[in-house]
């Protein structure tokens, strides 16, 4: 049972380099997560889709874009990455957004953008 | 938006003794406080929540309180062992129709002293 899959777990980018985080979850959640972590900062959220086929912005969506592919896989895009987003960044997945309850997170994909 | 403070940043505990970690939060219409341990390299796990209509929950060794007149929560972990040794995270959830959103705090540092 993989439950939220990451991929990659390390990258180092150079400033104005793109690159796609990829998320996969196999528990048929319906609502997916993208976070940053920032020391000091706690846990912010970028991006999420609610169901299959939407996607919202959260509290720090600028400079990325989200892509839900279907039911399982959601990516996040860096289009031109800057120094500001090295961060650890985690998916993370939820049965359905609106009903509170476990969110169940990836275990990272860790970003340096020189 | 709702604000959540966590104290204290880092904590130190000999093992056996109890640790106790606070979070207060602004808006009064938040309703659920879930708290997630986050092992070193792992992402966060749920290990504890509570609901508004309940003042207090017990899980082994791990229990939470809520205090909703004066908006805050503590994590309290008795008889503490090695493996407690994590960071700690408290979080509010807002409902507002189905798209309810979560405020994570910043994060505890927990080490156990053996």
């Amino acid at each position: 049972n993989a439950g939220v899959t990451q991929t990659p777990k390390f990258q180092v980018l150079k400033t104005g380099q793109s690159m796609t985080l990829q998320c996969a979850q196999d528990m048929n959640h319906n609502s997916m997560y993208w976070y940053r972590q920032d020391p000091g900062m706690g846990l912010r959220l970028i991006y999420y889709s609610a169901s299959e086929g939407t996607t919202d912005k959260g509290e720090v969506p600028n400079g990325y874009n989200v892509s839900r592919l279907n039911k399982r896989e959601f990516s996040l895009r860096l289009e031109s990455a800057a120094p500001s987003q090295t961060s650890v960044y985690f998916c993370a997945s939820r049965v359905r957004q609106g009903i509170p309850g476990e969110l169940f997170f990836g275990e990272g994909s860790r970003l340096t953008v020189l | 938006g709702e604000n959540v403070e966590q104290h204290p940043s880092t904590l130190s505990v000999q093992e056996g003794d109890s640790a106790v970690i606070k979070c207060t939060y602004s808006d009064s219409a938040s309703n659920y406080f879930p708290w997630y341990k986050q092992e070193l390299g792992k992402g966060p796990q749920l290990i504890i929540d509570i609901r508004s209509n309940v003042g207090e929950k017990k899980d082994q060794r791990i229990a939470v309180t809520l205090n909703k007149t004066a908006k805050h929560f503590s994590l309290h972990i008795t008889e503490t062992q090695p493996e407690d040794s994590a960071v700690y995270f408290c979080a509010a959830s807002i409902p507002n129709f189905g798209n309810e959103k979560l405020t994570f705090g910043t994060g505890t540092r927990l080490t156990i002293i053996p």
